[in-house]
């Protein structure tokens, strides 16, 4: 089982609320981990867009609008990447990463579409 | 401007070899830990390896280690990749990236593409 799972794809209308979700394995528990997300939109590399372990723990890449937040489902065991006020220009894959023993893994991926 | 530059990909035969480089500039590169990152065609982001600052600590993931070696020239503010032994699953886009303080990549280049076919 991956270290980290994503949906793999995610359609929302113009204007509404995206909650992108990237849940840790069993027995990786999501409360020790910052979770970092990152767009790549077709032809580009990946930019990073945010770093989120707590309400109190959090960073924002410079440049990257308030739209974009983080939150976490300790129930779910999940990190989360909400988008509000969504734009035709949020249209792009997503992806998180942790540190994990040291070494980076990175989730699958979750293609966001705006229609 | 923070600039990454890879170079060196190409189409090779399975069990070939080949090094790719990553030229940097606009920062200070001999303070900075560097990674490679791959991405198959239509697949997602696959973390490669990781090279300390000055070059004396490196890992890899499972899926390359004993076949790929990371290296750097802090005098010519480069980052190599070499690759040996290839296979038809190493075909993809590398991507080089700056590491910020062991947390996240602020900085990717553009990729190079290898492609392992016979």
């Amino acid at each position: 089982q991956a270290v980290l799972t994503q949906p793999a794809s995610l359609s929302a209308s113009p204007g509404a609320l995206a909650s992108l979700t990237c849940t840790l394995r069993s027995g990786v528990n999501v409360g020790t981990y910052s979770i970092y997300w990152y767009q790549q939109k077709p032809g580009s590399p990946p930019q990073y867009l945010m770093r989120y372990k707590s309400d109190s723990d959090k960073q924002g890449a410079s440049g990257v609008p308030s739209r974009f937040s983080g939150s976490k489902d300790a129930s779910a065991n999940a990190g989360i990447l909400l988008i509000s006020g969504l734009q035709s220009d949020d249209e792009a894959d997503y992806y998180c990463m942790i540190w994990y023993n040291s070494v980076v893994v990175f989730g699958g991926g979750t293609k966001l579409t705006v229609l | 401007e923070v600039q990454l530059v890879e170079s060196g990909g190409g189409s090779v035969q399975p069990g070939g070899s080949l090094r790719l480089s990553c030229g940097a500039s606009g920062f200070s590169f001999s303070t900075y830990v560097m990674h490679w990152v791959r991405q198959a065609p239509g697949q997602g982001l696959e973390w490669v390896s990781r090279i300390s600052h000055d070059g004396t600590v490196t890992s890899y993931a499972d899926s390359v280690k004993g076949r790929f070696t990371v290296s750097r020239d802090n005098a010519r503010n480069t980052v190599y990749l070499q690759v040996n032994s290839l296979r038809a699953e190493d075909t993809a886009v590398y991507f080089c990236a700056r590491d910020l303080n062991l947390e996240f990549f602020d900085y990717w280049g553009q990729g190079t593409l290898l492609t392992v076919s016979s």
